[in-house]
């Protein structure tokens, strides 16, 4: 199976703007989960899909961060007026949610920086 | 809440050493574990995992993990490091039965000398 994509791989902006970064899981996989992490650090939990529905949300996910998974297949993520501090390595997984024991596999990371 | 600490940030091993990262998790309940490997750049690669069952888990490229509950414990090794294992490793803890999310250590970025 082909794994976890996701694009682009590098994206720089201006703070301000708004970014858009997209993720296509494994074609069977039911969940899909985004990361965030920022250098020396390991991932964040951001937020979980299980299929079209959002039904988790961290607290590091404010209100300027909105994803979507709008047929249950793959999910963007957005970031409206960028800050310094956005920049990270923004990471989705997908899962297949079966007997309560799925297991994440990662793709290769969107890297922001905002200038 | 959940936690994972790897105390060591970096370690060095000569090619052809053996290898011990170290683990420790906080978790009420019986933990599911993982550990990930992510080379500069990259995303993470799944090297091994643990839900149950017997305690000493084989992984990918050699790899393998031992669960301690008694020490809150989940340690990766390795008989003999290739130069190609210099990597950043991740231990990972999913809070819980039908977990939604990992919690992640900080890390152990690992350097192969010749």
């Amino acid at each position: 199976d082909t794994g976890v994509s996701q694009d682009p791989r590098h994206k720089i902006t201006k703070r301000g703007q708004n970014v858009t970064f997209r993720c296509d899981p494994i074609s069977e996989h039911n969940r899909l989960y985004w990361y965030r992490q920022t250098l020396g650090q390991g991932p964040e939990f951001l937020t979980y899909f299980q299929n079209e529905a959002q039904l988790e949300k961290s607290r590091l996910l404010s209100d300027r961060f909105s994803a979507e998974r709008p047929k249950g297949s793959f999910s963007t993520l957005e970031i409206q007026r960028t800050e310094q501090g956005d920049s990270a390595m923004y990471l989705c997984a997908s899962s297949f949610s079966g007997a309560g024991t799925d297991t994440q596999y990662f793709g290769p990371g969107t890297r922001l920086t905002v200038l | 809440a959940q936690s994972v600490t790897q105390p060591d940030i970096h370690i060095t091993v000569s090619e052809g050493a053996s290898l011990e990262l170290r683990c420790n998790y906080s978790y009420g309940a019986t933990p599911y574990l993982f550990w990930y490997v992510q080379s500069p750049g990259q995303g993470l690669q799944l090297l091994l995992k643990y839900f149950s069952g017997d305690t000493l888990v084989q992984g990918i490229k050699g790899f393998e993990a031992e669960f301690k509950r008694s020490q809150s414990s989940f340690n990766l090794r390795k008989p003999s490091v290739h130069w190609s294992d210099a990597a950043e490793y991740f231990c990972a803890v999913g809070a819980t039965p039908g977990f939604q999310k990992l919690v992640f250590g900080t890390g152990t970025r690992l350097l192969v000398s010749p």
